[in-house]
């Protein structure tokens, strides 16, 4: 079936290490997102990539990286410089241009120990 | 600074019952207005959406109502069941725009009691 694989879907980091989130699409999407999610602030966007070897910021890019070295993948990096890093994360992906529906991942946790 | 804001964070409804939900945003740019429906431990799946060019928009028991001069928007869930327990987030983009980024609103929790 077509979708958006995300794991690991739980993740326990020590502070000072950087963690990797994965990200694979099947639905032959060029367009991927990666959203934060937090308790009563809805979902925040860290960074897209309209197409392969191309991103952009979001709004809140600060502590994270991010690659598209495949239309299927987009990992984020969640560095030592994110100071609150524990978040539900969301991985997304659509068709570009008009009337195009964002589909969403199923979330990775991330809780810093 | 919050683009698109929603109220209420919270909402119990009686099975039966109507469920309401607001959103209003900032940028007139905005022209897609997609709501979410987020169940605990999974991503958001598209609810419904509505477009600037028409001021209601229904699809079985959920109703948007569009108000393009107030710059506002809402959800109606019609005959609400617990099934309908859920977190749901109105959304806005511009689609014109580089990216079909869209901007969420903080979320409302809905439970349906039996």
């Amino acid at each position: 079936d077509g979708g958006i694989t995300q794991s690991p879907k739980y993740l326990f980091r020590k502070e000072g290490q950087n963690v990797t989130l994965s990200c694979e699409q099947n639905l032959n999407h060029d367009a991927m997102y990666w959203y934060r999610q937090d308790p009563g602030q809805g979902l925040r966007l860290i960074y897209y990539s309209q197409i392969v070897n191309d991103f952009q910021k979001g709004d809140i890019a600060e502590g994270y990286s991010v690659s598209r070295e495949k239309k299927e993948s987009f990992p984020l990096t969640v560095t030592s410089a994110q100071k609150n890093p524990t978040a539900f994360y969301l991985c997304a992906s659509s068709l570009p241009g008009l009337r195009n529906t964002i589909y969403f991942g199923e979330g990775s946790w991330l809780t810093v120990v | 600074q919050q683009q698109v804001k929603q109220s209420p964070q919270s909402l119990i409804v009686q099975k039966g019952g109507i469920s309401i939900i607001n959103c209003a945003y900032e940028n007139t740019a905005f022209d897609y207005f997609p709501w979410y429906q987020q169940f605990p431990g999974k991503g958001p799946a598209l609810l419904i959406a509505i477009r600037p060019d028409v001021s209601e928009k229904k699809e079985g028991r959920f109703t948007i109502s569009f108000n393009k001069s107030a710059k506002q928007f809402s959800l109606h869930i019609m005959d609400s069941q617990p099934g309908d327990s859920a977190t749901y987030f109105c959304a806005a983009s511009n689609e014109r725009a580089a990216g079909n980024k869209l901007t969420f609103g903080g979320g409302t929790r809905v439970l349906v009691k039996p």
